[in-house]
């Protein structure tokens, strides 16, 4: 699977949008980038998934660059409940496994 | 959203001893389930590939004959810890999905402390 890069941690003001950044310039024409979050002492949490146009859910959207090499999560009212490790990962097909980096730290500032 | 269940939640158990864990699909039929390891500030770790009446599929450097998974139905896989030492305390955590599916459900984790 590719690999991917994104910042350590960011802070974000409650309830203004938060764009989390990831790159992975070596994704494939197949894989797809899914995003999941954790939250202290719980299991990851799916947020989001896409393969090449942006997606809308309840809970985010992800803006996928042309090239595929980098995306954005997008949070568009950070909350206090949002604060949590935010996971890019690459995966081709449905129904494999996840290759869980380092994340990103999300802190939500009151 | 699907809902996955982890039994239990925490378990202290004494070194050399065996501890099971349950992962449970609740209203769903898991074909696929996968065992994650995560330490103490640190991201989470692919144990082993579970398919539902299959083998699991281990990743390498997992002990296969210590971390014991048994996939026997569609809605349950178990993580059975064997003689278990203080290294192996960690936060165990299941995940589980379906052939076809790009979401995977996560359970809410095992803590296992070995004293």
């Amino acid at each position: 699977d590719a690999k991917t890069t994104q910042p350590n941690s960011m802070e974000s003001n409650e309830e203004e949008p938060v764009h989390l950044p990831c790159n992975h310039s070596t994704i494939s024409g197949t894989d797809y980038i899914h995003w999941y979050r954790q939250l202290p002492s719980q299991g990851p949490e799916y947020v989001i998934h896409g393969l090449t146009s942006n997606v809308n859910n309840r809970m985010a959207s992800l803006a996928i660059a042309e090239d595929r090499k980098s995306s954005t999560l997008i949070l568009h009212r950070a909350t206090l409940r949002d604060a949590a490790v935010y996971y890019c990962i690459i995966s081709s097909g449905s129904a494999r496994q996840l290759t869980f980096g380092s994340g990103t730290q999300l802190t939500v500032l009151p | 959203g699907a809902v996955v269940s982890q039994h239990p939640s925490w378990v202290i158990c004494k070194s050399g001893t065996s501890v099971k864990i349950e992962c449970r699909s609740l209203d769903f039929q898991a074909t696929t389930m996968f065992w994650y390891r995560q330490f103490p500030k640190q991201s989470l770790m692919l144990m082993a590939t579970s398919n539902e009446g299959s083998k699991a599929t281990y990743e390498q450097g997992v002990e296969k004959d210590k971390f014991l998974i048994n996939h026997a139905s569609l809605t349950l896989s178990t993580l059975t810890v064997t003689s278990a030492h203080p290294e192996d305390s960690s936060f165990y955590i299941c995940s589980a999905t379906n052939r076809g599916s790009y979401e995977q459900y996560f359970g809410p984790g095992t803590r296992l402390t070995v004293t």
